[in-house]
């Protein structure tokens, strides 16, 4: 199995919080990628990287910002939850944008 | 964005049965991908196959690039196969398009 992480693995918070999400990697490579999980919806790209500090929008981008100042980490920031946020958060990584592996999800309870 | 539509979204199987998953693309793709999601959530990836045929034990796939379509084959099947299917495509700038997946129950 690959070696990602996310942490946390549980949040509940309240509406207008800061939230960040965390996923690290262990197998070095070049793209990382954040999506949300909600019925009905499948995954949908919220931000992808492709290097470090290399980061772009995905499908659904508004209302969450990226960070990546390291190769092994890719920071998802929600700057003021909102209950549409709750959902299931899972990071991926691959080498060459083919095959993409997942990390274990975050679930995300905004009250 | 890309439309990514499955096949069907639900399918209850005996134990031992086969079956045949579909997903169609709207446009033309650089990278398609099945990927499994277990009962407890885990997305694993089952196969990268932009085009031709893969096999891997009781599972195959075939991706038709030209008429925008994959299948996914399960033969024998168990119940550990139980789960949501997903196929992904991306099209270009590394942008992923899910489809909302097909949901497998194999009864014993």
């Amino acid at each position: 199995d690959a070696g990602i992480t996310q942490s946390p693995r549980h949040k509940v918070t309240e509406t207008g919080t800061p939230v960040t999400l965390r996923c690290h990697q262990t197998e070095n490579h070049r793209y990382m990628y954040w999506y949300r999980q909600d019925p009905g919806h499948g995954l949908r790209l919220i931000h992808y990287s492709y290097g470090v500090k290399d980061t772009d929008k995905g499908e659904v981008s508004d209302g969450y910002s990226v960070s990546r100042s390291k190769t092994e980490d890719f920071l998802l920031t929600l700057e003021s939850a909102t209950s549409s946020q709750t959902s299931v958060y899972f990071c991926a990584i691959s080498e060459r944008a083919e095959t993409q592996y997942f990390g274990p999800g975050t679930r995300l309870l905004v009250l | 964005g890309i439309q990514v539509e499955q096949s069907p979204p639900d399918l209850i199987l005996q134990e031992g049965a086969n079956s045949t998953l579909r997903c169609n693309f709207s446009d033309s793709v650089n990278n398609l991908q099945w990927f499994h999601q277990n009962p407890w959530g885990q997305l694993i990836n089952l196969f990268y196959i932009p085009s031709g045929t893969k096999q891997n034990g009781r599972l195959s796939a075939t991706t038709v690039a030209t008429e925008r379509y994959s299948l996914l084959y399960i033969s024998s099947s168990q119940t550990t196969d139980s789960g949501v299917y997903f196929c992904a495509v991306e099209t270009n700038g590394n942008q992923f398009y899910f489809g909302t997946g097909t949901s497998l129950t194999v009864i014993p």
